[in-house]
């Protein structure tokens, strides 16, 4: 089985900030990543697939790299509507989430 | 508007069957598969299965397997998961998902999802 791990699993920041949200993988995964992001009470939405494509309607302020066995997905100029807690997905084999990074306002 | 509508909560008894639907509307149903995430109370989400709607044909995680069963009826343009004996870890948030492909070369993520449906069950 393929394991996602996230860091941090919980990050504080302020409005306006850039964060950085990291992915690791058990096994190489290629580009095979996705990102979701999730609101209390809400189904996950996309953000972002094949590790750095953006989702349509998606803001640019999202961004993702890596390949291989790490990934980081990146946030910049912190919006209030971003506070939520994000995942990453691995579809290299079967489909496998992140144990997700809860992203709190400071 | 596409969109996936799944159906409401259920509170069952531990040995109870049920059976949650997903009903698809904006798209063609058999143009995409349907997945199925599991989300147990405060917890991440976890990959149930999918369904090629065109072909009926469902896979699922290891984890999963035997456990549920992914169906789908075309020309109401519903997916559907369901237990045969369902017990009290079950209990849970089941949300359905419409990807493009099996394939990650032609996978674009999960990219509707249903509001989710929320399954308890207890004595």
């Amino acid at each position: 089985d393929i394991q996602l791990t996230q860091s941090p699993s919980t990050l504080s920041a302020s409005v306006g900030d850039r964060v950085t949200i990291t992915c690791r993988s058990s096994q190489y995964i290629s580009s095979w990543v996705a990102w979701y992001q999730q609101k209390p009470g809400k189904a996950p939405t996309l953000l972002i697939f094949k590790a750095s494509t953006l989702q349509s309607g998606v803001p640019s302020r999202f961004s993702g790299s890596g390949s291989g066995t790490e990934f980081t997905l990146t946030i910049s100029n912190l919006q209030p509507d971003d506070f939520a807690t994000y995942y990453c997905q691995q579809y290299y084999t079967y489909y496998t989430f992140g144990p997700g990074t809860k992203l709190e306002i400071k | 508007e596409v969109q996936l509508v799944q159906s409401g909560a259920e509170v069952k008894k531990p040995g109870e069957s049920l059976k949650i639907s997903c009903k698809a509307s904006g798209y063609t149903f058999t143009s995409y598969l349907i997945a199925w995430v599991r989300q147990m109370p405060g917890k991440g989400l976890e990959w149930i299965g999918l369904i090629y709607p065109y072909y009926s044909d469902a896979r699922y995680s290891p984890s999963f397997q035997g456990q549920v069963t992914i169906s789908v009826d075309k020309s109401i343009s519903t997916a559907y998961l369901q237990w045969s004996s369902l017990g009290a870890s079950d209990t849970a948030i089941y949300y359905c998902a419409r990807l493009s492909d099996n394939n990650p070369s032609a996978y674009y993520g999960m990219d509707v999802w249903g509001q989710g449906t929320t399954v308890t069950v207890s004595s």
